[in-house]
């Protein structure tokens, strides 16, 4: 299993340009999640995913849409890029909300 | 809203000696996991405490909830430096059920 994978691992986006980071996993997990994690700081959820076709706003929704099309995969997009997302992103993982999530190794995303 | 404390935030420590991080919540909340990030790496789970009581034991970490007072700790015992990493808590409250909140984390260096 390779778990959650996610490309790209670097970026560099202009002000106002358009990008999506692509999170899958091969462990049948239901449930996905975007997070952000500034420098120093703990995570903050984007948003989450319970199912194929089910997805909801997390703390930190504005900026970014989502989208889930199978159970493996998990894009986030981000239209119209600013400074403020500069931001380490995690996608995970877990079987249901009771559960541990599996992490993947990160996106770093940094905007001109 | 559910906020999410740890401390201390930067804890340097001897190996060898002991110490306890506490993770305090504000809402109700059944579900709390502990996870430890390294540098520049990704979140990997520690512990899943899942009821009042629990606690669970893992090499020279244990990790105990205590949901009347809304309290985690993560007593570490004999420090080694390969414990050295940022540990994460994060609740899961009632009201918000499958988001999970991060505190800021607790930086642990451990020296000679």
């Amino acid at each position: 299993n390779a778990g959650v994978t996610q490309t790209p691992k670097f970026r560099i986006l202009k002000i106002g340009q358009s990008m999506t980071l692509q999170c899958t996993q091969d462990m049948n997990h239901n449930y996905m999640y975007w997070y952000r994690q500034d420098p120093g700081m703990g995570l903050k959820l984007i948003y989450y995913s319970v199912g194929a076709g089910i997805t909801d706003k997390g703390e930190v929704p504005n900026g970014y849409n989502v989208s889930r099309s199978t159970t493996e995969d998990f894009p986030l997009r981000l239209e119209l890029a600013a400074p403020s997302q500069t931001s380490v992103y995690f996608c995970a993982s877990s079987l249901d909300g009771s559960y541990e999530q599996y992490f993947g190794p990160g996106t770093r995303l940094t905007v001109t | 809203e559910l906020k999410v404390e740890q401390n201390p935030l930067f804890l340097s420590m001897q190996e060898g000696k002991n110490y306890t991080i506490y993770c305090n919540y504000s809402t109700t909340s059944d579900r709390l996991y502990w996870y430890r990030q390294d540098p520049g790496k990704s979140l990997e789970s520690l512990f899943v405490l899942l009821s009042n009581g629990a606690v669970k034991q893992e090499g020279r970490l244990m990790a105990s909830l205590d949901t009347k007072a809304r309290l985690s700790t993560l007593h570490i015992t004999a420090a080694v430096h390969d414990l050295s990493a940022t540990y994460f808590c994060a609740v899961d409250g009632r009201a918000q059920p499958d988001k999970l909140i991060f505190g800021t984390g607790t930086r642990l260096q451990v020296f000679p």
